[in-house]
């Protein structure tokens, strides 16, 4: 079965400086992964995913991230954190192979200060 | 419609009560998705239903709890004798039906069990 793990429940940042926020994630086939973001008293919004190809991907608002299969890993990468960027943001891994049942880490809320 | 839209936005109910939950995915989206995410928590999968397939269940935690789809189109969440432990904002989610596609997510329903 797959799982994901997102390590820190919480990462502060300031405005300017780059910030990463980390997934590990766990399947016995080829991945699917995404990143969502919630921002307060809003819905859960599609940034990005990776499916096959170049493991770095490229996103809405600016995000990006790497995808490492030796790691297991799938980062949230921004080069230049905005205020605007404060929220819970989500990792999410499906089982290339196994449908479509899709799980989610239990979210990192990201804290940029000005 | 142009997103995924579940209703009601907000349900209190009281103790030992059964209550019904919509969802009504985006047209064309074959998958559907529901998740439970308690107060500052991530998403707990429950249930995803694709196509005509028989639905995967793995994920709801008691027998009060149960789906249903009507076709391609309407979802309703039942949760029977509601218990306090079951208040949490239910997230709907459609996709289209191809396993390398990002869902979307409606607004939730908030659902308090007093």
């Amino acid at each position: 079965a797959q799982s994901v793990a997102q390590p820190e429940d919480q990462v502060n940042v300031a405005e300017g400086n780059p910030l990463t926020v980390k997934c590990t994630y766990s399947v016995s086939g080829n991945p699917y992964l995404f990143w969502y973001v919630q921002y307060p008293n809003r819905g859960l919004q599609f940034l990005l995913k990776y499916i096959t190809g170049d493991n770095l991907v490229k996103g809405s608002y600016g995000f990006e991230a790497e995808f490492n299969k030796s790691q297991t890993s799938f980062h949230l990468k921004k080069p230049s954190a905005l205020v605007s960027d404060s929220a819970l943001y989500f990792c999410a891994v499906r089982e290339g192979t196994g449908g479509f049942k899709t799980i989610f880490g239990a979210g990192t809320r990201l804290f940029v200060k000005a | 419609g142009a997103g995924v839209s579940q209703s009601p936005s907000n349900k209190v109910t009281e103790k030992g009560k059964d209550v019904e939950l919509r969802c009504d995915p985006i047209s064309g989206h074959t998958a559907l998705y529901w998740y439970r995410q308690r107060l500052g928590q991530g998403l707990e999968f429950l249930i995803y239903f694709q196509g005509n397939s028989a639905p995967d269940k793995s994920g709801l935690p008691s027998d009060r709890f149960s789906a249903e789809r009507t076709g391609e189109s309407v979802s309703t969440l039942t949760i029977q004798r509601t218990q306090q432990e079951d208040s949490a904002v239910y997230l709907c989610a459609s996709s289209l039906d191809r396993e390398n596609t990002e869902a979307f997510f409606g607004q939730g329903t908030r659902l308090t069990v007093v």
